[in-house]
């Protein structure tokens, strides 16, 4: 079966280190996705990227990076992990066409602290 | 601006109750699309529903139903006779033109058994 996959499920890191989490989807899907959960503050879109090689900022990409060299993969850096990005990243992939159009399918999530 | 708002954070009901959870969304677009995702107590995020802004049939899932009314901007969830294992956060999020999707704040339901 298809599916998208988080690694590391967990993470505690220092502040200042870089850090870069893992997402990894198995459905062909163009679009990928990185938000962070907040208590308060629901997800917030991070990064996204419409298919290799595209990338663009979401509402809180401050900090944070993405590459795209591949249509599974899109790796979300810290580039100097600092205290408020403590919080839970979600990956998410969807197809641009077809029956499944728009329709997210998350993984389960990573859970960073930064000390 | 916020683009969907769920105004109730926090909702308790005993079991077998109805529970109605609001959103309303905010766009300029014509075509759009709305969903529900649901995200049990162990985090992950499970999609219930996606809507076309062209298609305002209510829908009846099981013991879930939502009503989608363009003349409110409105595309409400019920729970009917709820059990514990609704016990949940429940987020509507509105996708317009480029795919992504912005999420509305989320409901906490609460089922007491």
């Amino acid at each position: 079966d298809a599916e998208i996959t988080q690694s590391p499920r967990h993470k505690i890191t220092e502040t200042g280190r870089q850090v870069t989490l893992a997402c990894h989807q198995t459905w062909n899907h163009n679009n990928m996705f990185w938000y962070r959960q907040d208590l308060g503050h629901g997800l917030r879109l991070i990064h996204y990227s419409y298919g290799v090689h595209d990338t663009n900022k979401g509402e809180v990409s401050d900090g944070y990076s993405v590459s795209r060299s591949n249509t599974e993969d899109l790796p979300l850096t810290l580039e100097s992990a600092a205290s408020s990005q403590t919080s839970v990243y979600f990956c998410a992939s969807s197809s641009s066409t077809g029956t499944e159009k728009n329709i997210q399918y998350f993984g389960a999530g990573t859970r960073l602290s930064v000390l | 601006a916020q683009k969907v708002t769920q105004a109730q954070t926090e909702i308790s009901v005993v079991e077998k109750e109805d529970v109605t959870l609001d959103c309303v969304y905010e766009t300029r677009d014509t075509t759009y699309y709305l969903f529900w995702y649901k995200q049990p107590p162990s985090g992950e995020l499970v999609f219930l529903i996606r809507r076309n802004s062209f298609d305002e049939q209510n829908e009846i899932s099981g013991r879930y139903s939502w009503n989608f009314q363009k003349s409110t901007s409105s595309f409400n969830f019920t729970i009917t006779a709820s059990q514990v294992v609704d016990s949940a956060v429940y987020f509507c999020a509105l996708s317009e033109a480029q795919d992504r999707l912005a999420f509305g704040k989320g409901n906490q339901v609460v089922v007491i058994p």
